[in-house]
Formats: C-alpha cells, sequence, structure tokens
C-alpha cells in the first residue's frame, strides 16, 4: 500500500516551458487535491477533484489546469511556466466525509 | 471566507518541557479543525483531529490539542517535547457548511525543541 504517490520528486523548467506533474492513490478515495506551498504560507489549494469527472478551482488556480483520469490518478499541468510558479507541490487524498487527508511526498518545482 | 492564523514563526523548548503551538481560526459555521506535523524534505503527516465532542483531543505521538469555541482557537500541546519532535507544524480548518469543503491552512509554525 503506496498512499499517495508523485512524480516526478524535482524539476527544473525554464520560463515558457510547459510539464505535468502526476499524482496516484492507491487507497480508494474519492476526493483529490492539488496543493502548493511557499515559505510562510502555508498550503495553498491550487485545484480539487471531489470525486472521479469532476474538478474544482481552489484559491490559487491561475495557470495551471488538471485532469482526473480515473479515481486513482489526478494530474497538474502548468502550460507555460513562469519562476512565480516555483514551489513544491503536493497531491492528497481523501474519502468521503473521513474529513482528513493523506499527502503524497511532494514534487520541487523551480522555474528559472 | 474562512482563515487560520499561527501567529508563532517558530517556538524554542527544552527537551522534557511542555509545548503549546497556537492556531485560532474564523470559519462561518461549524469547524473541523486538524493539526499535521512536516519533518524536512516530506510530506504533511495528519496528527489530530476535532470535529465535535471532547474539546480536548489526542492525536499521535503524544500529542493532544484543546478547541475553545469561544476563543476560536486550536492550540496543540505536549507535555512533554521531544528532540525528535523537532518540525513543521500546521493548523487547518475546514468549514463543513460551504460548498467545496476546502481545506484552509495557517502559515506553519516550527518547532525547535533543544536538549
Amino acid at each position: 500500500n503506496a498512499g499517495v504517490t508523485q512524480t516526478p520528486k524535482f524539476q527544473v523548467l525554464k520560463t515558457g516551458q510547459s510539464m505535468t506533474l502526476q499524482c496516484a492513490q492507491d487507497m480508494n478515495h474519492n476526493s483529490m487535491y492539488w496543493y502548493r506551498q511557499d515559505p510562510g504560507m502555508g498550503l495553498r489549494l491550487i485545484y480539487y477533484s471531489a470525486s472521479e469527472g469532476t474538478t474544482d478551482k481552489g484559491e490559487v488556480p491561475n495557470g495551471y489546469n488538471v485532469s482526473r483520469l480515473n479515481k486513482r490518478e489526478f494530474s497538474l499541468r502548468l502550460e507555460s511556466a513562469a519562476p512565480s510558479q516555483t514551489s513544491v507541490y503536493f497531491c492528497a487524498s481523501s474519502p468521503v466525509g473521513f474529513g482528513w487527508e493523506f499527502f503524497g511526498p511532494g514534487t520541487r518545482l523551480t522555474v528559472l | 471566507a474562512q482563515s487560520v492564523a499561527q501567529p508563532e514563526d517558530q517556538v524554542n523548548v527544552a527537551e522534557g518541557n511542555p509545548l503549546t503551538v497556537k492556531c485560532t481560526y474564523s470559519v462561518s459555521g461549524n469547524p473541523y479543525l486538524f493539526w499535521y506535523v512536516q519533518y524536512p524534505n516530506r510530506g504533511l503527516q495528519f496528527l489530530l483531529k476535532y470535529i465535535t465532542g471532547d474539546n480536548l483531543v489526542k492525536g499521535s505521538y503524544g500529542f493532544e490539542a484543546e478547541f475553545n469555541k469561544s476563543q476560536t482557537s486550536f492550540h496543540l500541546k505536549k507535555p512533554s517535547a521531544l528532540v525528535s519532535d523537532s518540525a513543521l507544524y500546521f493548523c487547518a480548518v475546514r468549514d463543513m457548511k460551504n460548498a467545496g469543503n476546502m481545506l484552509t491552512f495557517g502559515g506553519g509554525t516550527r518547532l525547535m525543541v533543544k536538549p
């Protein structure tokens, strides 16, 4: 039981490049989330998916897109990376009604 | 809108002493409150939650938290700190009345336990 897995662990991009962050969970959870973590700002929600087939914007969605590929997988795409998107990205999942989220190990992204 | 405040960027405590990490929140409905811990280069780990019931909630690794509705606080406590407790701690709130039920995090408090 791997929990929540994320790939890649590290990535360096140049401004304007695109990439997709992958996330998968094997706990049969309905809800999945993407957060970014910046120093002193805690975690901020980018997008979430309450269930397979649905996605909604969080607090900071600009510059990102998401795909809930199936119940297990939720990807985050940066179409044209900007230095302001340099951050650590966390994927999380939770079952319905459980209340708390299980986090992946994170992806450290640097945009030059 | 819901919000969480962690007024201390860092808390320093000697090993064996009690520790408190402060958290206050604001929601329009009833709060679901959480504490998470983050060790270096790791994701967040759930410590404990308050949903309803007793105001004193016990969680993992000997931590507990006290819910105070009148002061809108949910402070994290431990009677005797360990060096291994040194980490980044996040308080979070979910307003179960709001659509989307998004989890809002505080800015985090770094706990340093000195031997």
